[in-house]
This record gives C-alpha cells, sequence and structure tokens, in this order.
C-alpha cells in the first residue's frame, strides 16, 4: 500500500515563527503535493513537484516556500507564521502523467498559528 | 476562478435510498476525474475515477457519471449508509497535457440519516 506520512498531526506556533511541515512518500512517486483545507474552500493548491529540485506554485503559494531535496520528501515552509495560515494541511504524491491515476494523500496536518 | 465547482455544500439522505453529489468543471482540456471521501482529522481517501474516454464507472455501490458536453459529472450512492456520512470532493486533472496538478471542488458534505 502507498503511504505517505505527514510529520505531526497537530502542531501550535506563534505568529512570525519559521514553520516547517515534512512529508514523506514511500511509492518512489514523482509528483508531489501540497493543500490547504479551509472550511467553504474546499482544497486548494500551494505548491507541487514534479521531480527532486523542481517546484511550481500553485493556486496560493504566497507566504509559503517548498523544498524538495529527495525524491520522498517535500516539506513545506512557511516563512513568517501568520494566523491566517491556520489551517490542515494535506500532502499527497501520486506517480507522473500519461498514466493516470489518482493522488494518495497523507492523514494531514492541523496548524494553528496564535 | 474556481475551475471546479460543488454548488451544493451539503445534503442529506435517509439510509438505503440513492444520493446523487454534482460536481461541474469549466477546462475543457481536463481529462481525468476523481473523487474523494474524507472524515474529520483525515486525509482524503480515494473512492472512484473516471477517465474523459469514458462516460460511466461503476464500483460496487458507487458510480461515476461524466457528461463531457456539459462539463458536469456525478457520484450515485446506492444504497447510501451512515458509514458513508463524510465530506466528498471531486477532483480533475490534465494528465495527458503533461500537467501534474489535480484541482479540487470545495466540497459536499453527505449526511445519511438511519
Amino acid at each position: 500500500d502507498v503511504k505517505v506520512t505527514q510529520s505531526s498531526r497537530y502542531l501550535v506556533k506563534r505568529t512570525g515563527e519559521k514553520v516547517f511541515l515534512e512529508c514523506v512518500q514511500d511509492m518512489d512517486h514523482e509528483n508531489m503535493f501540497w493543500y490547504r483545507q479551509d472550511p467553504g474552500l474546499g482544497l486548494r493548491l500551494i505548491y507541487f513537484s514534479y521531480d527532486v529540485k523542481m517546484k511550481e506554485k500553485g493556486d496560493i503559494p504566497e507566504g509559503y516556500s517548498v523544498s524538495r531535496e529527495k525524491k520522498e520528501r517535500f516539506s513545506l515552509i512557511l516563512e513568517s507564521a501568520s494566523t491566517n495560515q491556520t489551517s490542515m494541511y494535506l500532502c499527497a504524491s501520486s506517480p507522473p502523467p500519461p498514466r493516470n491515476t489518482e493522488a494518495f494523500f497523507g492523514q494531514g496536518t492541523r496548524l494553528t498559528v496564535v | 476562478d474556481q475551475q471546479v465547482k460543488q454548488n451544493s455544500p451539503s445534503l442529506s439522505v435517509q439510509e438505503g435510498r440513492i444520493s446523487i453529489l454534482n460536481c461541474d468543471y469549466t477546462n475543457s482540456m481536463f481529462d481525468y476525474f476523481l473523487w474523494y471521501k474524507k472524515y474529520p482529522a483525515e486525509g482524503p481517501t480515494f473512492l472512484i475515477s473516471i477517465s474523459s474516454i469514458k462516460d460511466k464507472n461503476e464500483d460496487g455501490r458507487f458510480t461515476v457519471f461524466l457528461n463531457k458536453s456539459a462539463k458536469h459529472l456525478s457520484l450515485h450512492i446506492v444504497p447510501s449508509q451512515p458509514g458513508d456520512s463524510a465530506v466528498y470532493f471531486c477532483a480533475a486533472s490534465e494528465g495527458a497535457s503533461g500537467t501534474y496538478k489535480y484541482i479540487f471542488g470545495t466540497g459536499t458534505r453527505l449526511k445519511v440519516l438511519a
């Protein structure tokens, strides 16, 4: 079974802190994604990566950066956490096209910024 | 601009009856569509998918219908069970064009009443 593991289930951070959210997948997938889920807004794509050291902005990249130094690991960085970044963060991975398949999600990290 | 839309935020259905969840999209380049189910404090889990070359895909109690001309897809759950109560997200991707990302709708909360 594909496993996507996020390092924390719950995090509480202070405004202005630098926050690292870590995600590891064990299926040798090329593609990895970071989404955030907010009530009424669904899942919104922050960043994605289709190869090591490659990254592309999603729909809401402002205030975030990412790092992909190894194929299995994709990190989301909040440079200076703010209260409007309180959210559920979801990491996912998938094989590349042209074989269409589903993305596999981690269990999520509930981040609260106070 | 929302490329994938779920216009019903919530739906209540009696146990044993059919649940129909709807999704509309605007991008004609989408060629793969997925449905995910999400419980609170967990990551989304894949439910069923359909390629744009098909108009129906069935898996047990779950059937997805695709109407390309209307840019509309729907998920039918028959019969509905209390354990189906969750938030359902539809998603779309452009695998054949080499675009790797999945775009999600805002979700529909399904409540199945016993």
